[in-house]
C-alpha cells in the first residue's frame, strides 16, 4: 500500500536554483528514506533520516522531518543539470518487521 | 559498494511463457525483495525474503512467485506471463529490511506480448 506521496509531482527549474520536494506520509514511522531514479535505472538512496531526527545534511543535500505533521522535505541546493532525476520518498513503519513504502515520485528537470 | 545484479535489462516474453528474473547481490544481505515499477503506480512491493528458504507476499503477490535457494540469489517466476506483467521490475536487497538503505539492481524491463 502506498505511504508517502510526494509533492509536487513534477518540477522545473534552472541550474544554480534550489529544489525542494515534500513528502507526506499517513501512519507512525520509524525511518524516512529519499531515493533518486535516473532514467530507466534503478534507484540510488540518498539519505535515511529516523524518526527521532529532525534534519539531516549530505553534500548539497537537506532533509528535514517533521513528525507531528507527517511529512518530509528534500532541499538540493545549486541544482545542477545532472540532478535532473525522479525522487522517492519511502517509509519505513514503526510495527514489527517492516518493509519500505514508496510514493509515486517527483520528477526534476534542471535545465541547462 | 553493495552490488546488486539483474540478469537481463531488457525482456520480451510471449504470452503464456514461464519467465525467471534473476537477482544476485554480494554483501551477504539477509533481506532481499522484488518491486515492480509503473507509471503513474510507483514501486509496489510483489515478494520479499528475510532469509533462504523464506519469503513472504507483498502487496500484489498474484501470478508471481519466488526462490531463494543461495542467500545472494533471489529469483522471480511469472507463471504464466500476461501483458498486464509488462513492466519494470526492480530487486533491491537491504541489511535490516525497512531499517536501512535499500540497494537496487538495474532493473530489467519486461515486455509481455
Amino acid at each position: 500500500s502506498q505511504q508517502g506521496e510526494e509533492d509536487p509531482q513534477a518540477l522545473s527549474i534552472q541550474e544554480g536554483e534550489n529544489a525542494t520536494m515534500n513528502c507526506s506520509y499517513k501512519t507512525s514511522i520509524n525511518n524516512l528514506q529519499w531515493y533518486r531514479q535516473n532514467s530507466g535505472r534503478g534507484l540510488v538512496h540518498l539519505i535515511l533520516i529516523r524518526s527521532n531526527e529532525r534534519e539531516k545534511h549530505s553534500g548539497r543535500l537537506r532533509v528535514t522531518l517533521d513528525t507531528s505533521k507527517k511529512s518530509s522535505s528534500l532541499l538540493i541546493t545549486a541544482s545542477r543539470a545532472a540532478d535532473t532525476a525522479s525522487y522517492f520518498c519511502a517509509t519505513g513503519p514503526n510495527s514489527g518487521y517492516s518493509t519500505l513504502t514508496f510514493g509515486k515520485g517527483t520528477m526534476l528537470l534542471v535545465s541547462p | 559498494d553493495v552490488k546488486v545484479t539483474q540478469s537481463s535489462r531488457y525482456l520480451v516474453k510471449r504470452t503464456g511463457e514461464k519467465v525467471f528474473l534473476e537477482c544476485v547481490q554480494d554483501m551477504d544481505h539477509e533481506n532481499m525483495f522484488w518491486y515492480r515499477q509503473d507509471p503513474g503506480l510507483g514501486l509496489r512491493l510483489i515478494y520479499f525474503s528475510y532469509d533462504v528458504k523464506m519469503k513472504e507476499k507483498g502487496d500484489i503477490p498474484e501470478g508471481y512467485s519466488v526462490s531463494r535457494e543461495k542467500k545472494e540469489r533471489f529469483s522471480l517466476i511469472l507463471e504464466s506471463a500476461s501483458t498486464n506483467q509488462t513492466s519494470m521490475y526492480l530487486c533491491a536487497s537491504s541489511l535490516l529490511a525497512g531499517n536501512s538503505p535499500l540497494h537496487f539492481g538495474n532493473g530489467t524491463r519486461l515486455t509481455v506480448t
